[in-house]
């Protein structure tokens, strides 16, 4: 399983933009990159799945250059809903295998 | 939105006493999964289930857990002796079988209290 390195923790203010940044370097081919959120005592919930380029729904953007071996989530306009534990993961798209989670990004958006 | 639910949302137990976690998973999913959670600590994967037996199981999952699907609409975890280690979220978790489906989807968790 590719390991995956996230910073701690990160602070914002409401309404701005939040880039939190994984890497992966020993990303393998076949390799989906997904990213999860939980909010305190709740399940993690899918945010958002890409393999290359970006990907955009309607509540983040999934950014992922050419050799894969990073990705950067993009929350635009966070509000203080946002604050969340956010994992990034690494594996295969289906999502039917067990899910790994690492200790994941903890935003806290202040008002 | 179809949820996975889980009941109860608290536990609370002595050491030694067998606990049954219940789940709801989303209708007309197939595959089906435990993870827990200490406090203050990384999800972890327990077991999968799909098509009546486990397809996956973690360290973890030793012969003190069991998975049942005992009707078409519940999934349960059971944990025979319970230990103090044990406290921790339980998060159900079920996944669909093609297309936008196929993410797991948790369900909201139950916090065990092994005391």
């Amino acid at each position: 399983l590719a390991k995956t390195t996230q910073p701690i923790s990160m602070d914002s203010y409401e309404g701005q933009e939040v880039n939190i940044t994984c890497s992966h370097n020993n990303i393998a081919t076949n390799d989906y990159i997904t990213w999860y959120q939980q909010f305190p005592s709740q399940g993690p919930r899918f945010i958002i799945q890409g393999y290359k380029t970006k990907v955009t729904n309607e509540v983040a953007s999934l950014f992922i250059p050419a050799d894969r071996k990073s990705s950067t989530l993009s929350l635009p306009r966070v509000s203080l809903s946002d604050t969340a534990v956010y994992y990034c993961l690494v594996g295969e798209r289906t999502g039917r295998r067990a899910l790994t989670f690492g200790s994941g990004t903890r935003l806290q958006v202040q008002p | 939105e179809p949820e996975v639910t889980q009941t109860p949302s608290h536990q609370v137990t002595q050491m030694g006493q067998e606990v049954i976690l219940r789940c709801v998973p989303i209708s007309n999913h197939l595959y089906f999964y435990w993870y827990r959670q200490i406090l203050g600590q990384k999800v972890e994967f327990l077991v999968s289930f799909y098509n009546n037996e486990i397809s996956e199981k973690s360290e973890i999952f030793d012969d003190q857990f069991s998975v049942e699907r005992p009707d078409g609409s519940n999934f349960t975890l059971k944990i025979r002796s319970t230990k103090l280690e044990d406290s921790a979220m339980y998060f159900c978790a079920s996944r669909g079988r093609t297309g936008a489906e196929d993410t797991q989807y948790f369900g909201p968790g139950t916090r065990l209290t092994v005391l």
